[in-house]
Formats: C-alpha cells, sequence, structure tokens
C-alpha cells in the first residue's frame, strides 16, 4: 500500500525559504502514470494546488506562486522536495503530498484524474 | 480565489439524504474528484470520475454530473459523514488543478 510521509521544519521566519520533502514507500516514485503532488492548506481555509513533479523532473507549477516555488524528485531515495521562498505569515499552512494518477479518459470523452493517497500533512508557521 | 463553486454549509438529518454541488466551466470537460476531510486529518478520495468510488469508501457515497455542475451525494447519512468536502478538477486551459472552496456537512 502506498503511503506518503511529509517531513521537514515546522517554524520558519519570515523572508527565509520553506524546504520540505515528501517520502514514498510501498511503491515507487518511477512509475510512469502518476505524478507527485503538493497541496497546502491554511488553518481554518480550504486547499490550494501547489504544484506537480514527474519522475522526470517535468514540473509544473500554480501561477500565483510559480516565481517562488521549485518542486524537485530524488528517484534514488523514493523522495520528491518543496521548496518556497521568501516566505510571509501567509505561507503558513498545513503543507500535504500527494500521488495523483494520469489523466484518464471515460468513454463519454471526458476526463478525470484524483489525488490519492495523501500525506498526514505538516503544519508550517512563519514566524519570528 | 477559487473557479470551483460549493455552498459553504448544508446540514442534513441523520438517515437522510444530502447532495453537494460544485459548479464551474472545466468540469464539462472533466469529471471532478471528491474528497473528505475530518478535523485534523489529511483529505480521503471518497469519488473520481464518472463512476469510480475507492476501496472501502460505503456505497452511500455517489456521484454525477451534468454540464458545468457536479455532485456528491450521501445516501442515508451518517454521524462519521459530518465532514468538509472538497471537489477537484483539472483545469487543462491553465494547466493547473483547481479545489473547491469546501462544504461543511453537518449531520443532525
Amino acid at each position: 500500500q502506498l503511503q506518503l510521509q511529509e517531513s521537514g521544519p515546522g517554524l520558519v521566519k519570515p523572508s527565509e525559504t520553506l524546504s520540505l520533502t515528501c517520502s514514498v514507500s510501498g511503491g515507487s516514485i518511477s512509475g510512469s502514470t502518476n505524478d507527485w503532488e503538493w497541496v497546502r492548506q491554511p488553518p481554518g481555509k480550504g486547499l490550494e494546488w501547489i504544484g506537480s513533479i514527474y519522475y522526470t523532473g517535468s514540473t509544473y507549477y500554480n501561477a500565483s506562486l510559480r516565481s517562488r516555488v521549485t518542486i524537485s524528485v530524488d528517484t534514488s531515495k523514493n523522495q520528491f522536495s518543496l521548496r518556497l521562498t521568501s516566505v510571509t505569515a501567509a505561507d503558513t499552512a498545513v503543507y500535504y503530498c500527494a500521488r495523483t494518477h494520469k489523466t484518464m479518459i471515460e468513454v463519454d470523452g471526458k476526463g478525470y484524474n484524483r489525488f490519492d493517497p495523501w500525506g498526514q500533512g505538516t503544519l508550517v508557521t512563519v514566524s519570528s | 480565489s477559487s473557479d470551483l463553486t460549493q455552498d459553504p454549509a448544508v446540514s442534513v438529518a441523520l438517515g437522510q439524504t444530502v447532495r453537494i454541488t460544485c459548479q464551474g466551466d472545466t468540469l464539462r470537460g472533466f469529471y471532478a474528484a471528491w474528497y473528505q476531510q475530518k478535523p485534523g486529518q489529511a483529505p480521503v478520495l471518497v469519488f473520481f470520475g464518472k463512476d469510480n468510488r475507492p476501496s472501502g469508501i460505503p456505497d452511500r457515497f455517489s456521484a454525477s454530473s451534468s454540464g458545468d455542475t457536479a455532485s456528491l451525494t450521501i445516501t442515508g447519512a451518517q454521524a462519521e459523514d459530518e465532514a468538509d468536502y472538497y471537489c477537484s478538477v483539472w483545469e487543462s486551459s491553465g494547466w493547473r488543478f483547481v479545489f473547491g472552496s469546501g462544504t461543511k456537512v453537518t449531520v443532525l
């Protein structure tokens, strides 16, 4: 059973860089049918997609965060990572990693995908 | 801001049926995925695609889609179904994933 686990500092100072790692167990991060995602959730608010990475290193990011975000992958360690620079209090959130499956097409021509499974999440607080 | 619109909150009597909706133009070409999130826990996938319920999810959860609106229905709601529910979809025009704003379901 595939499991994901986030790790990293729980407290980051304003203007510094947030760095998190997601360790994948029970399966290979190099699977051709999967992408690997970062999602965050500010306290009391909804979910926000941060970005995705494929095992080859191909990435795509939320446009609102693109200038500050880097997602990387280390297939030898079965991990992928998130870096978010120049953080502010607005970046305080629970950060989740998750797997998505490549988009599938139903017989009616409509596509679908899903985030499954998710890591348990890690709270990162930005404060001096 | 979210491009998928959900009602902030709905309530349902124990054992009754509740429908949660998610509206957005992207849903005309993609099926939504639905997630249940209980306080202090990570989201859990409860339905995806046209007719896919993950293993372990009760069959009281179902979904449908029409035009720009996707719906998640809980038939015979149980106390343990009280949670926040989010829809999500891949928006190909913007090359991004989008989440709905979430619906808080209260079971009375």
